[in-house]
């Protein structure tokens, strides 16, 4: 099994919801992304968990706030998002960062719409 | 994080090789070559990645220049499947990665 899954796959929410994406995955990775991307550009790192430890933060808003309660999950909680962080949310998993080359395996992304 | 500078978009017709260009002027010895691309709705997906040496694999091949300034990946031959958003990266190892703009690759049949 090489594959992340992402749920939701649409999610709308309006500027006072508080809400969560979710990611998966059972490939036995011990790395996992958040990455951020608006239309037409490329994705933007967010979050980087390495060991279910938070290990990168890109200066991210504090509306948003990762969570990695096992090695095979991951979740970001949304809560007061403006209408600008309405994008595409992609969650990756590698083997691992603290050494060497891993491929990064992509979902298909969270479509968030901030009302 | 060491720069990459791609076209932004190529055009290609079914069936005939496709080379992607990627400068990067600015690279360290410790940083590997990576491609990536991304399927109209879907998340990128890995390609190849390399240090020094040209690399294949099942998907493409990767050329690297001696000085490491430039690389190119090769589609041998382009399907209308291979019209993607190609990313050309630079990471070290150990480091998450960090996309650039990349190049909108199209494929006519």
């Amino acid at each position: 099994d090489t594959e992340v899954t992402q749920t939701p796959k649409h999610l709308v929410m309006g500027m006072t919801n508080k809400k969560s994406l979710k990611c998966e995955q059972h490939m036995g990775h011990r790395a996992m992304y958040w990455y951020k991307q608006k239309a037409k550009k490329p994705p933007e790192l967010m979050f980087v968990y390495s060991y279910e430890k938070l290990s990168i933060n890109e200066s991210v808003p504090s509306r948003f706030s990762p969570e990695c309660p096992n090695s095979s999950l991951l979740n970001l909680h949304l809560h007061a998002l403006q209408p600008e962080d309405s994008a595409l949310y992609l969650c990756a998993s590698s083997q691992e960062t603290t050494s060497g080359i891993y491929e990064q395996f992509f979902g298909p992304g969270t479509r968030l719409t901030v009302l | 994080d060491a720069k990459t500078t791609q076209p932004n978009s190529m055009e290609s017709n079914e069936e005939e090789p496709v080379h992607l260009p990627c400068n990067h002027s600015t690279i360290s010895g410790t940083d590997y070559i990576h491609w990536y691309r991304q399927l109209p709705s879907q998340g990128p997906e890995y390609v190849i990645h390399g240090l020094t040496s040209n690399v294949n694999n099942r998907m493409a091949s990767l050329a690297i220049a001696e000085d490491r300034k430039s690389s190119t990946l090769i589609l041998h031959r382009a399907t209308l499947r291979d019209a993607a958003v190609y990313y050309c990266i630079l990471s070290q190892a150990g480091t998450a990665l960090i996309f650039g703009k990349g190049t909108t690759l199209s494929v006519s049949s």
